[in-house]
């Protein structure tokens, strides 16, 4: 069974900094099927990313994803007060267990 | 506009049953596969079931095997889950989620309901 885990658990950060999480599959996983989502407090998640890279509709460009096989990553550029949420990975519906980014 | 409306969440004791729905609106329902995803209180995304746009397909994480069934009825463009068997730890909002693409299933979900909360508990 292929585990996602992410890191670090949780990000402390200021407006304006870059933010990169990570997000590590126990086995190769094709890019095809890896994503990421956003979810603030009390509300349903919201794609960012899909195919590893590509930025899902209405997402600002300050969001990135990167990698391939085992290792992915999600940047944001530089962070809105907007941005401080809570983030998973996703692989073929296993979800990584979030990394929350938090106002330092 | 695409909309997910969830029902069917409440109070249930264990071993008991719920069935949950999601109304569909706003895209070609039988084109894409479906996910309910939940979160149990202050705990992250766990998926759950998909099925394929047909129906033809299921698929089902191993902690509701045989006690969960995923199903879809295309021309009510309703989705449904069974829920039979339940236990303490199926405590949770659920959600129900498209997928992206026509191309599914891949469970990479776009759009997303509210979710309804489901509570097993004495």
């Amino acid at each position: 069974e292929i585990v996602l885990t992410q890191s670090p658990g949780t990000l402390s950060l200021s407006p304006g900094e870059r933010a990169t999480l990570s997000c590590r599959s126990s086995q190769s996983v094709s890019s095809s099927y890896l994503a990421w989502y956003q979810q603030k407090p009390g509300q349903a998640p919201r794609l960012l990313i899909y195919d590893a890279s590509s930025r899902a509709t209405g997402i600002p460009d300050r969001f990135s994803g990167s990698g391939s096989g085992t290792d992915f990553t999600l940047t944001i550029s530089r962070l809105e007060p907007e941005d401080f949420a809570e983030y998973y990975c996703q692989q073929y519906g296993r979800f990584g267990q979030g990394t929350k980014v938090e106002i330092k | 506009e695409v909309q997910l409306l969830e029902s069917g969440g409440g109070l249930v004791q264990p071993g008991g049953s719920l069935r949950l729905s999601c109304a569909a609106s706003g895209f070609t329902f039988s084109s894409y596969a479906m996910t309910w995803v939940r979160q149990a209180p202050g705990k992250g995304l766990e998926w759950v079931s998909g099925i394929s746009g047909s129906g033809g397909a299921t698929y089902y994480t191993d902690s509701v095997k045989g006690r969960f069934t995923i199903s879809r009825d295309n021309f009510k463009r309703t989705l449904y889950l069974q829920m039979n068997g339940l236990r303490a730890e199926d405590t949770a909002v659920y959600f129900c989620a498209k997928d992206w693409t026509t191309d599914g299933p891949l469970f990479v979900c776009d759009h997303w309901g509210q979710g309804t909360l489901v509570t097993v508990s004495s």
